[in-house]
């Protein structure tokens, strides 16, 4: 199993502005998976971030919005730029151990 | 076909209740499979594997039927706290390393 640690738990931003999410994870792991979910949707991949590399984006994701950083094999950030009230969500990190997922305990982000 | 399709429910039902939730999925080369569990505005918490043809966790039973390409959770003499989001996923096969999540069911049980 892993345990994340993210933070933080929630926030309430002015748009324009930026948020940067954390996700520690008490073990090393290759890949760790940022996801976004908005009320009443199923998880949605943002991107997978591995250590020493870009992270891969999915559709409709973009760096720029979206720039994460993967320094080591335990730690990730994501950060949301420029907010707008669509940015609104909970946004999740992931860790895949044998084929389970384990998450962080998301990040509830409000955008006035 | 959806690569993993639920539905969406809400399944809504008394306490002590038997209620069963069905998940199809597109690639018959997947292995395993998992159910997952989200209360409201909480992260995803692993409930059951699904392996090979089922499994059983006290009043949770999980099973795969892989003719038809479909698991299904079963709850026995549902609880209030059961009332939660499930969620079906198929981890990453066949080159992709990107787990598929269904859309989740929706389940609220009542006094």
């Amino acid at each position: 199993s892993a345990v994340i640690s993210q933070k933080p738990s929630r926030d309430i931003c002015q748009r324009g502005t930026s948020l940067t999410i954390q996700c520690q994870v008490d073990s090393q792991v290759t890949m760790m998976f940022w996801y976004r979910q908005q009320p009443g949707q199923s998880l949605t991949l943002i991107a997978t971030a591995n250590q020493g590399s870009e992270a891969t984006y999915e559709s409709g994701f973009v760096i720029d919005k979206f720039p994460i950083s993967r320094p080591n094999l335990t730690f990730s950030t994501l950060t949301v730029s420029n907010m707008s009230p669509e940015d609104s969500s909970i946004y999740l990190c992931s860790v895949d151990t044998n084929e389970k997922l384990f998450f962080g305990s998301g990040t509830q982000l409000s955008v006035l | 076909r959806k690569e993993v399709e639920q539905d969406p429910g809400p399944f809504n039902v008394p306490e002590g209740a038997t209620v069963a939730f069905n998940c199809t999925y597109s690639n018959s080369a997947s292995q395993s499979f998992f159910w997952y569990r989200q209360d409201c505005r909480k992260e995803p918490k692993l409930l059951m594997s699904v392996y090979s043809s089922g499994n059983e966790d006290g009043r949770f039973t999980a099973q795969l039927n892989r003719a038809s390409q479909y698991i299904s959770l079963l709850i026995r003499d549902s609880k209030l706290s059961d009332s939660a989001t499930y969620l079906c996923v198929v981890p990453a096969s066949g080159g992709s390393y990107i787990p598929t999540f269904g859309r989740g069911t929706s389940l609220i049980v009542h006094p």
